[in-house]
Formats: structure tokens, C-alpha cells, sequence
């Protein structure tokens, strides 16, 4: 089973709202990433986290919060957005600490932040 | 940083065409993956490859890592083959995991 699972599929917030998108995998993955995608623009990295430790963060506003709660979980935490930050949102999995480390992508979250 | 440069940016083929579309990369990567993303966002895994060639049905793919790309050859298109095809690659001696995406390959197929 090669799937990543996502919810919601469809998120639309205002700015002073608080939200969270959900991630799961039963792969026995023990590396989650969250992927913040543009239209018509390709994926650009925001999270890292390796054995439930937050390993990488690529600058990003301190208005998304993530969380890694056990190996099988990944939580975005969404709060005080921006208009700008309405994206597709992806989630993946790999394996971690291995040569062989091909990620798997779950559906995405829209986010439409009014 | 690594550059990551898909070429041609946009295809446009007619049912049962074949293609070829290129990813150049600027410096040695640990990991080189191909995806498909579907018109409603999905990110299909193609192919995990770092080096070497391998094939799945009407797609295979190539990447000489000494020579810095890889080709993606789609044979026979069909309608369903339509979306955007992305190259990531994982950089040598960088962080695990941190994958780098080209800007795509968007391909329509007419039928």
C-alpha cells in the first residue's frame, strides 16, 4: 500500500480563523514532508520531519505550525493566514535515514484563505 | 542552490504520438524522481531514478547522473497521459529528503 491519505480535501478560511490540515500514512514511513504548491507552479518544500523530529524548515511564517504526533500522523497547523497563502498543500512520506528514499504524495488540501 | 530545468515547457501530441521530455540538473544528486500531477492535483510516482534506465508499460526512463539529466519517454500517448510532468532531485550532500522540482512539462494529448 502505497497511499497517503489528506483531510480535508477542500479548506476555505478567513484570516483570523484557526485550522488544520491532516496527513496520514500507513506505510511505515518514518520521514513526513509538507509541500506548499502555487498555481501552474511547482512544489516547494516547507517541513521536514525524520523519527518525529523536525529536521527541516525552509523559512516559513511562523502562522503555519506543524506537528508530528506519532510516525504514521503529520498535522499542519493554519492560523492568521494570508490571501497569499492560498495553495495546494501536499503532503508525503518516505522511508528516511536510507539510500532508498522515494517520497509518495497524498491528494493535497486547497486552501482558500478569504 | 541546485537548478532543475525540464525541458520543452509545454507539448502538444496527438494520440498515439511518441515523446521525450528532458531534466537537466546543475550538480550531483543523491535521488531523481519523475512524477505525473493529474488535472486535480494528484502527484503520481513514475519513476525513482538516481541512475540508469528502467521501464513501466508505455513509459520508461534514463538518467545519466555523470552527464547531469534524465529523459522520460512516453510512447503510444493517450488522452489520460495529459497534466503536468514533474523531475525532482534530491541533492548530493544536502538534506535528506529535500527534494527540488523542476518547473514541468505540461502535455496535452489531443484525441
Amino acid at each position: 500500500d502505497t497511499e497517503v491519505t489528506q483531510t480535508p480535501k477542500h479548506l476555505v478560511m478567513g484570516m483570523t480563523n484557526k485550522k488544520s490540515l491532516k496527513c496520514e500514512q500507513h506505510m511505515g514511513h518514518r520521514a513526513m514532508y509538507w509541500y506548499k504548491q502555487k498555481a501552474k507552479k511547482p512544489p516547494e518544500l516547507m517541513f521536514v520531519y525524520s523519527y518525529e523530529k523536525l529536521s527541516i524548515n525552509e523559512s516559513v511564517p511562523s502562522r503555519f505550525s506543524p506537528e508530528c504526533p506519532n510516525s504514521s500522523l503529520l498535522n499542519l497547523h493554519l492560523h492568521a493566514l494570508q490571501p497569499e497563502d492560498s495553495a495546494l498543500y501536499l503532503c508525503a512520506s518516505s522511508r528516511g535515514r536510507s539510500s532508498y528514499n522515494e517520497q509518495f504524495f497524498g491528494p493535497g488540501t486547497r486552501l482558500t484563505v478569504l | 542552490g541546485i537548478q532543475v530545468e525540464q525541458s520543452p515547457p509545454d507539448l502538444i501530441l496527438q494520440e498515439g504520438a511518441n515523446s521525450t521530455l528532458r531534466c537537466n540538473f546543475s550538480d550531483s544528486v543523491n535521488n531523481l524522481q519523475w512524477f505525473h500531477q493529474n488535472p486535480w492535483g494528484q502527484l503520481i510516482n513514475l519513476f525513482y531514478i538516481p541512475s540508469g534506465t528502467k521501464q513501466n508499460g508505455r513509459l520508461s526512463a534514463t538518467t545519466v547522473a555523470t552527464e547531469r539529466y534524465s529523459l522520460l519517454y512516453i510512447s503510444s500517448s493517450q488522452t489520460t497521459d495529459s497534466g503536468v510532468y514533474f523531475c525532482a532531485v534530491e541533492p548530493y550532500g544536502g538534506s535528506q529528503g529535500n527534494l527540488i522540482f523542476g518547473k514541468g512539462t505540461k502535455l496535452s494529448v489531443k484525441p
